[in-house]
């Protein structure tokens, strides 16, 4: 069974930094490619981040750019986004996904999501 | 970057009827569309990815259609389960991945 487990959330201070982990399990975690998804309160979806399941192509969107860094370590079968430079619309709750063999975007498997409060 | 539009906002709708959402894109996104269901609380769940395709233990009740620009999810005969907030998501177009604002089907 494909498990995703995020980890790592809590309240951040504007400016301050954050690392998110999302333990994989169920699968060989090095075929896939994988994604950070976030949700602010009450709003809709925003796509942050992918890595390639070699962890050799990272893309980004525009609004975490420069700011946050996605990596992961197959020896481990853990995903990692690096958030800095927080700020207060960073508040979300922020999902790790998986797609499938050649579709990794679309997200068949999400973990239960972390909560990140960035607040001073 | 290819803008999802969603409507209507809100659906009022009772147990039996049948739903119609519709997700309108702002370029064309070919086939690439999937749908997700979310409830409160809760990660969201694909429902339908590449127009049409149901993903595995989905109800033959969710169907979805469309290519290009407009595509429709339909729920045959609604469920008490089946309240919730629906997005529709792009993939042809990336990076970014984008996602509609989402629709509210609530009980009427």
């Amino acid at each position: 069974e494909v498990q995703l487990v995020e980890s790592g959330g809590g309240l951040g201070q504007p400016g301050g930094s954050l690392r998110l982990s999302c333990a994989a399990s169920g699968f060989t975690f090095s075929d896939y490619g994988m994604n950070w998804v976030r949700q602010a309160p009450g709003k809709g979806l925003e796509w942050l981040s992918y890595i390639s399941g070699s962890g050799s192509l990272k893309l980004d969107a525009d609004s975490v750019k420069a700011r946050f860094t996605i990596s992961r370590d197959n020896a481990k079968n853990s995903l990692y986004l690096q958030m800095n430079s927080l700020r207060g619309d960073d508040t979300a709750i922020y999902y790790c996904a998986r797609g499938d063999v050649g579709t990794n975007q679309i997200f068949h498997y999400w973990g239960q999501g972390t909560l990140v409060t960035v607040s001073s | 970057e290819t803008v999802l539009t969603q409507s209507p906002a809100t659906l009022s709708l009772s147990p039996g009827e049948r739903a119609t959402l519709s997700c309108r894109a702002s370029q064309d996104v070919n086939i690439y569309l999937a749908w997700y269901q979310q409830k409160p609380g809760q990660a969201p769940r694909l429902l339908i990815y590449d127009a049409s395709n149901r993903a595995a233990g989905i109800p033959a009740r969710f169907s979805g259609s469309g290519s290009g620009t407009d595509f429709t999810l339909t729920i045959s005969s609604l469920e008490p389960e089946d309240f919730a907030v629906y997005y529709c998501q792009q993939r042809k177009n990336w990076p970014p991945i984008t996602f509609g604002q989402g629709t509210r089907l609530e009980i009427k």
